[in-house]
């Protein structure tokens, strides 16, 4: 079944950067774009951006435009977030999310990656 | 930047009995309104896309209507396992795509 596997807990400081990857498994890769949202404690959800996998193009939400670039590595089936200059706001739970055949919502989502930014 | 905004925040609800909450869009979104389901350290789960096609595998007790501005999820015959916050998310304008705020359903 399909799955999106993503890596574990970060820790960061103040203006420091993270990385965090989705490894997907069990569909090609390439035929689907990866979303990437977050959700602050007892917060919603909050879209940050996509890519389109086979092109690599991407657009950001105007929220992290200088702070956010998405990438993907095709031949390990991964999509990356990297987000730089954190802020003790950016504490979150990061989910990876693919792209339904039915539009921009989204109908696999992995586990979450919790990045604490704290000094 | 469409805002949606969910009604209300939390709903309590007997067993058995049906739960009915809202989801309103600031402006036109068609019928490109999705609802997912997250339980407490889960990821969200889609539930319903195009406003009221129900995504597969999920029971037809979760159903969905609305179109243009205002939208309904409704859960019949509720189970305790229905006990979740349930997320709206419109996909017709953007970016960026919006989420509402939730609506937590407790079973009493």
């Amino acid at each position: 079944q399909v799955q999106l596997m993503q890596s574990g807990a970060e820790v960061k400081k103040p203006g420091a950067s993270v990385r965090v990857s989705c490894q997907a498994s069990a569909y090609s890769f390439t035929d689907y774009a990866m979303h990437w949202v977050r959700q602050a404690p007892g917060q919603s959800l909050e879209w940050m951006g996509w890519i389109n996998i086979r092109t690599g193009a991407t657009e950001y939400s105007q929220t992290f435009q200088d702070r956010l670039t998405i990438t993907r590595d095709t031949s390990a089936s991964t999509a990356y977030l990297d987000l730089s200059s954190l802020k003790f706001e950016d504490t979150a739970i990061y989910f990876c999310a693919r792209r339904s055949v039915y539009g921009n919502l989204f109908d696999y989502w992995g586990q979450g990656t919790l990045v604490t930014v704290s000094s | 930047e469409i805002v949606m905004t969910q009604s209300p925040a939390t709903l309590s609800v007997s067993p058995g009995e049906t739960a009915t909450f809202s989801c309103r869009a600031s402006q036109f979104v068609s019928n490109n309104l999705a609802w997912y389901q997250q339980k407490p350290g889960q990821a969200p789960r889609l539930l319903i896309y195009g406003a009221s096609t129900g995504a597969p595998g999920i029971p037809a007790r979760f159903s969905g209507s609305g179109y243009g501005t205002e939208f309904t999820l409704t859960i019949s015959s509720l189970q305790s396992e229905d006990s979740a916050i349930y997320y709206c998310q419109q996909y017709d304008t953007w970016p960026p795509l919006t989420f509402g705020g939730g609506t937590k359903v407790e079973i009493k």
